[in-house]
């Protein structure tokens, strides 16, 4: 299957700071990439759909000045949790989709920690 | 409503058991149909795409039920190794993808 890379793995931060986590496509050019969150022994909810060039289209309840999304290439997406507090710790998987995948496939997720 | 529904779990089954899990979905439209395995800790990987004329791949059997909206998981003959959450998945007509909660799987020896 296509190869899709998450930067980073893990990561503990600051309350108050900001955390940039960044999906790569590696051998397909990702037209959709997804954002997802899921908390201990819970689903993966979906977060935001950002296709590349436009702005992400965000899902009920997830604040989007919070959440900030960038895919500015067909290869790269970036999600950044400005001002992270204690409840935003989760893990956080990416996936991408290109125009002839009709499946998604996921980045390696990066959990967030923040103390 | 949820967009995909299924049944958490845990099901508890002996090794050699066959399982079966059930998975809802909510839009009509719905164009492409996934089960994901996602083992503790890590990210969902594909296990394997759900047809219309349904397919199996050696032990996991998939079905499609556009009528009823439900996609089924059969596993013959389970192995310890099967022991995961096992995630449908539905890709929407706009292609966004939307999981289940996922169900939970308990092969015992």
């Amino acid at each position: 299957g296509a190869v899709v890379s998450q930067h980073p793995s893990w990561v503990i931060c600051k309350s108050g700071t900001s955390v940039k986590i960044e999906c790569r496509s590696l051998d397909f050019q990702a037209t959709t990439m997804f954002w997802y969150r899921q908390f201990p022994k819970q689903s993966l909810m979906l977060m935001a759909t950002s296709n590349e060039g436009s702005k992400a289209t965000y899902e009920q309840g997830v604040e989007k000045d919070k959440f900030l999304i960038n895919h500015a290439s067909l290869t790269l997406s970036t999600l950044t949790v400005t001002s992270a507090h204690p409840e935003d710790s989760s893990f956080y998987i990416c996936s991408a989709a290109g125009l002839t995948n009709t499946e998604a496939f996921f980045g390696q997720g990066t959990r967030l920690t923040v103390v | 409503r949820k967009e995909v529904e299924q049944d958490p779990g845990p099901f508890n089954v002996p090794e050699g058991a066959t399982v079966a899990f059930n998975c809802t979905y909510s839009n009509s439209a719905s164009q492409s149909f996934f089960w994901y395995r996602q083992d503790c800790r890590k990210e969902p990987k594909l296990l394997m795409s759900v047809y219309s004329s349904g397919n199996e791949d050696g032990r996991f059997t998939a079905q499609l039920n556009r009528a009823s909206q439900y996609i089924s998981l059969l596993i013959r003959d389970s192995k310890l190794s099967d022991s995961a959450t096992y995630l449908c998945a539905v890709n929407d007509n706009f292609n966004k993808f939307y999981f289940g909660s996922g169900t939970k799987l308990n092969v015992k020896p």
